[in-house]
């Protein structure tokens, strides 16, 4: 299995801030990377894919870059909705996800 | 936009066989790929398996042994048995919609293994 590595894992910010989450996968997942956002007792939503596309209404302030191995998310302007946990995940080969990040 | 409803027992004893089901709607199953995807407490989401209407199933090896994936096009429903389960089970499960990435999930349904 192809592992993801996350970090960090947990994240202290404030509203307005500009924050960054990294995912490393252990092998070249030719961008085939997916990113979550999760809140106790929700469904996770997903919040980009491709590394870097927005799904029809999700923010703009959320982008994602990387390629090979290393991938990041970045939310700017941190709105107080932004608050939960972040999932990355390939899906290169057999579906893997990183430990997640919480953001608080 | 469709949703997702996963139901089962909340309980199920060591060595039996965990049974859930997925209900979908506004969305018929027929058209998309099916997942299965779980969270034990203080782990990462795990890829169960994967199904569609039009092929066979695909399962994570890690599980394939005990997972059985399939779809019920009458009821619009997408159910999981795992059989065997140990305390190792224990984890709360989502249904979730896509073939690489998940664009729809449920809200998820705890399960817990234990006598």
């Amino acid at each position: 299995d192809i592992q993801m590595t996350q970090s960090p894992s947990s994240l202290s910010a404030s509203v307005g801030d500009d924050v960054t989450i990294s995912c490393r996968a252990s092998q070249d997942i030719s961008n085939s990377l997916a990113w979550y956002q999760h809140k106790p007792g929700k469904a996770p939503k997903l919040l980009l894919y491709a590394t870097s596309r927005l799904p029809s209404g999700v923010p703009s302030r959320f982008s994602g870059s990387g390629s090979e191995t290393d991938y990041s998310l970045r939310i700017s302007r941190l709105q107080p909705e932004d608050f939960a946990t972040y999932h990355c995940q390939q899906y290169y080969g057999t579906r893997t996800f990183g430990q997640g990040t919480r953001l608080e | 936009q469709g949703q997702l409803q996963e139901s089962g027992p909340g309980l199920v004893k060591p060595s039996e066989t965990l049974s859930l089901r997925c209900t979908v709607s506004g969305d018929y199953i027929g058209t998309f790929y099916w997942n299965w995807i779980r969270q034990a407490a203080g782990k990462g989401l795990e890829w169960i398996g994967r199904m569609h209407i039009r092929e066979s199933p695909d399962y994570n090896p890690s599980l394939w042994s005990r997972v059985t994936i399939s779809l019920d096009t009458s009821k619009n429903q997408i159910s999981l048995n795992l059989n065997s389960v140990t305390a190792a089970d224990t984890a709360v499960y989502y249904c979730a919609r896509g073939y690489g990435n998940f664009d729809l999930w449920g809200p998820g349904t705890l399960v817990t293994v234990s006598s």
